[in-house]
Parts: C-alpha cells; sequence; structure tokens
C-alpha cells in the first residue's frame, strides 16, 4: 500500500515570502498525483495535478504553481505569498481502487 | 453542471444514537461515489466507496451508505456513533467530464458526538 510524506506540516510565513512544500510517494509507481487546497470553513478545491514527470495541469490560476521532477514527487511554490494563500494543502494520488489516498496535510499561514 | 451538495453542514448527535449524513449529487452519466473522514488537523480518509454491484455498500468503522440512483443520493449512515466519530466526513462523486473523470467534492458535513 502507499504512503504519502508531506512537509513541512507547519509553516508561518510572511507575505511576500517563497513558499515550497514538498510530496513524496512511496509504495507505488507512476502515480497520478494531485494538490488540494482546504480554506477554513471550505471544502476541498483541486489546484494542480500531475500523470507523470513534468506534466503539470492547472485547475485554478493562482498565485501558485506545482512541479514533479521525479516520478514519487510532487512539489508545490509560490515566489509570492499573499494573505489568500493560507490554508491546509494535501497532496493525494490516485490508487488502483480509483479513490484518492492523502498524506496528512501541510498547515500554512500567512501573515 | 455537476456538483455534490452535503444538505447538513453541522450535525450534533448523542453518543450511541444513530447518525445519517446525507449527500445528493447532480450528474447524467454514471459515477462512482465516496465518503472520506477527516480528523483535525489530518488529511483526509476513505471510509467507503461505490463503484458498482450492490447499492448497499459498508465501510470501516462500522459506517454504511447506499447508493439510490433514481433519487441521486449516498447517504452515509452510522446505527450508533461514539465520541471518536467526531470529524469531518466529505462526499465526492467521480463523473466523466469530457474526455476525463472528475473529483467533485461536498462541502463537508461536520459531525459532533456528544456525551
Amino acid at each position: 500500500s502507499q504512503t504519502i510524506h508531506q512537509w513541512p506540516a507547519t509553516l508561518v510565513q510572511p507575505v511576500g515570502s517563497p513558499l515550497s512544500l514538498e510530496c513524496t510517494v512511496e509504495g507505488t509507481s507512476n502515480p497520478n498525483l494531485y494538490w488540494y487546497r482546504q480554506a477554513a470553513g471550505r471544502g476541498l478545491q483541486l489546484l494542480f495535478y500531475s500523470v507523470g514527470i513534468g506534466q503539470i495541469s492547472s485547475e485554478v490560476p493562482q498565485n501558485l504553481s506545482a512541479s514533479r521532477p521525479q516520478d514519487r514527487q510532487f512539489i508545490l511554490s509560490s515566489k509570492k505569498l499573499l494573505l489568500s494563500d493560507s490554508g491546509f494543502y494535501l497532496c493525494a494520488c490516485l490508487t488502483w481502487g480509483g479513490e484518492l489516498f492523502f498524506g496528512e496535510g501541510s498547515r500554512l499561514t500567512v501573515l | 453542471a455537476q456538483s455534490v451538495t452535503q444538505l447538513d453542514s453541522q450535525v450534533p448527535v448523542f453518543e450511541e444514537a444513530p447518525v445519517e449524513l446525507r449527500c445528493n449529487y447532480s450528474s447524467s452519466v454514471s459515477v462512482y461515489l465516496f465518503w472520506y473522514v477527516q480528523y483535525p488537523n489530518q488529511g483526509l480518509q476513505l471510509l467507503l466507496k461505490y463503484l458498482s454491484g450492490s447499492t448497499l455498500v459498508k465501510g470501516i468503522n462500522g459506517f454504511e451508505a447506499e447508493f439510490n440512483k433514481s433519487q441521486t443520493s449516498f447517504h452515509l449512515r452510522k446505527p450508533s456513533v461514539h465520541i471518536s466519530d467526531t470529524a469531518e466526513y466529505f462526499c465526492a462523486v467521480s463523473a466523466y467530464a469530457g474526455n476525463n473523470r472528475k473529483l467533485i467534492w461536498g462541502l463537508g458535513t461536520s459531525l459532533a458526538v456528544n456525551p
């Protein structure tokens, strides 16, 4: 079965600073990977998904970008954070059973 | 447009009471249906899923859900809840949008189990 590691688990950053959130998947190969954001009181918003190395699809225009430098590594980045980037960021992979398997999340607070 | 509606944003219930969390969806094509649970400051965990076959699906932690195609519903039930069931519950539907399957999420239902 797969395991997803996300780090850092918690991050407090000032407005205008850069961001890098990392996600690493174990126990599977060539997974479809996803970045979701969960803002307070709101549901899950799909940010990016990737079907392979270097292949990124963006679901919504925003201040963030994603990269997939290796098969099981998915990175979420920003050059300059906004207050509205605060939230709980979740990395997920698609399993053979057709459901998403989630990591433990990274909580970002932008001040 | 396809959508998922979780009819109750918050559900308070006493321990050992039964609970039903409601989920309705709109889609005119074949769907896969999921319920996830999220404990505070954690990721989402799959409770159960419906892909095909029997419309009554049993999941982890004593939860079950019934797929009702005519009513486009997938309500989650548990006959007797525990304090530890306090969490956020999300319904999700996977349906075709063009040539690809898309996963559409409800906004979640906060279940609070009180002693």
